[in-house]
C-alpha cells in the first residue's frame, strides 16, 4: 500500500467516549500533521511532528491528545469530545516540513453526538 | 476577518470555459500554495509560488506580490475538475500556514 492512509474513514461516537484516529504513511519522509476541516470554515492545522517530536501545537484542545511512536504513524486520541468537534480530520506527511511537499490522506469524517 | 479571503465561494460553469479563482491576503507571507480537494476529501497540493507564474497542464497559477494577490486559471475545463480549491499562505512573520475557505468548483458536462 502507498501513501497516506488513514483509519476509520468514518466515526460516530458519543460525547464520553474515547477513541483513536490512525495515520500511517508509506512515503519514507519525517514530518506529519494533523488538519480539521469543519463545515464552511478553512483548514485548521493541528499539530505537526517532526522526526517523532512534536514540532507545533495550534492552540488545541487538550481533548485532542496526538501520538506519533515512530516517523510513519500518527495517532490522534480523543476523549470527551464536543460536538462542535465534528468535522474531517485530516492527516498529511513530508519530508521536511515544507508545505509544497505534503501528501494528504483521504480524511477521517468524525461525528460527535 | 479572514488574513486569507478567496472568491467566487462557488463557481458553476460548462466544460470547457476558461476559470478563474482568486486568492487575496492581507499579511506578508513567503509562500502561497494551492491545494485541491476531491468531494469525499482528499487533498492534492496543486502548486506552491513565491513569485511569478506556474503552469502544470491545464493549470496556471500566479502571484502578484505587491498586491497580495493570486489567481487560479483552469483551462479547457472539465467535470473531473470539479473539486473544492484552497488557497493558503506561509506568513512570514511566524512562519504559520493560514487557509482560505476554499472555492467550491462545479464543471457541467
Amino acid at each position: 500500500e502507498t501513501g497516506v492512509t488513514q483509519t476509520p474513514r468514518h466515526l460516530v461516537m458519543g460525547m464520553t467516549n474515547k477513541k483513536s484516529l490512525k495515520c500511517e504513511q508509506h512515503l519514507g519522509h519525517n514530518a506529519m500533521y494533523w488538519y480539521k476541516q469543519s463545515a464552511k470554515k478553512p483548514l485548521e492545522l493541528m499539530f505537526v511532528y517532526s522526526l517523532e517530536e512534536r514540532v507545533e501545537n495550534n492552540s488545541v484542545p487538550s481533548r485532542f491528545s496526538p501520538e506519533c511512536p515512530n516517523s510513519s504513524h500518527l495517532f490522534l486520541h480523543l476523549h470527551t469530545l464536543q460536538p462542535e468537534d465534528s468535522a474531517l480530520y485530516l492527516c498529511a506527511s513530508s519530508q521536511g516540513t515544507s508545505m509544497d511537499t505534503q501528501y494528504f490522506g483521504p480524511g477521517t469524517r468524525l461525528t460527535v453526538l | 476577518k479572514n488574513e486569507v479571503e478567496q472568491s467566487p465561494q462557488n463557481l458553476t460553469a460548462q466544460e470547457g470555459e476558461f476559470i478563474t479563482i482568486n486568492c487575496s491576503y492581507s499579511v506578508g507571507i513567503s509562500a502561497l500554495h494551492w491545494l485541491q480537494q476531491h468531494p469525499g476529501g482528499g487533498i492534492v497540493s496543486l502548486f506552491m509560488l513565491s513569485s511569478g507564474k506556474k503552469k502544470h497542464g491545464r493549470l496556471i497559477a500566479t502571484i502578484n506580490i505587491q498586491e497580495k494577490h493570486s489567481s487560479l486559471h483552469i483551462t479547457a475545463s472539465h467535470p473531473r475538475d470539479s473539486a473544492v480549491y484552497i488557497c493558503a499562505v506561509r506568513r512570514w512573520r511566524d512562519d504559520k500556514i493560514i487557509f482560505g475557505k476554499g472555492t467550491r468548483l462545479h464543471i457541467l458536462p
